[in-house]
């Protein structure tokens, strides 16, 4: 079992362009939930996924929004990127009370 | 607003020494506690999940301790060895399982040889 997947590593972007980052859950895990960690913060909680729905969502604005596939793969969306969006995106996936997290994306917006 | 906060920020310790750090949290509508070991460059590695007043887990030389009507958890390193070193994530959950996890800043474990 590969565990939690991301992609890509590392990301690169200007300010005012789109940026997708994708995860790939723990087999058997069909709920996936996104985590932004700013520098020197604990991760936050973006939203979670669930059944290909946003089940809730934690005080981020519309620019963040998500996508869960029927194979239960997520996507992250931010758009028209701000500097502060520059931060590790961390998806996690769980069952019952377990949540695994990936190793995250490091998004620099310049 | 959820706060967890966690205890001491940094700690260095010496190599064979036990140590210990402290995750305070919400007392009211407790679901379950996590702590995570987390490396660079790699995935935050669950250690315990927890959810049970007065639960107690171990794990080889780590384990931690719960207590619900206070609102704290403690997390102790037995013997410590250079592996150790890592941040470690304490993180709150409320409600049922659609509820995102609320992390602490963590604690930067550094242990010298």
């Amino acid at each position: 079992d590969a565990g939690v997947t991301q992609s890509p590593t590392h990301l690169i972007k200007t300010r005012g362009q789109q940026v997708t980052l994708r995860c790939s859950p723990k087999s058997g895990h069909d709920t996936v939930s996104w985590y932004q960690q700013a520098l020197g913060q604990g991760p936050q909680f973006i939203f979670q996924y669930y059944e290909e729905e946003e089940r809730q969502r934690d005080n981020f604005p519309d620019r963040f929004s998500g996508h869960q596939f029927p194979n239960y793969s997520s996507e992250l969306n931010v758009n028209a990127l701000l500097l502060g969006d520059s931060a590790l995106y961390l998806c996690a996936s769980g069952s019952g009370y377990e949540q695994y997290f990936g190793p995250g994306t490091r998004l620099t917006v310049t | 607003i959820l706060n967890v906060e966690q205890s001491p920020q940094s700690l260095h310790v010496q190599e064979g020494d036990s140590t210990n750090f402290t995750c305070s949290f919400p007392s009211s509508n407790f679901y379950a506690l996590h702590w995570y070991r987390w490396e660079t460059a790699k995935s935050p590695e669950a250690l315990f999940v927890m959810t049970l007043n007065g639960d107690e887990k171990k794990k080889g030389r780590i384990s931690a301790t719960l207590n619900t009507k206070e609102g704290y958890s403690y997390l102790y390193i037995k013997g410590s060895q250079p592996e150790d070193s890592a941040t470690y994530l304490c993180a709150f959950r409320t409600g049922g399982g659609a509820d995102g996890l609320t992390f602490g800043k963590g604690t930067h474990l550094i242990i010298q040889p």
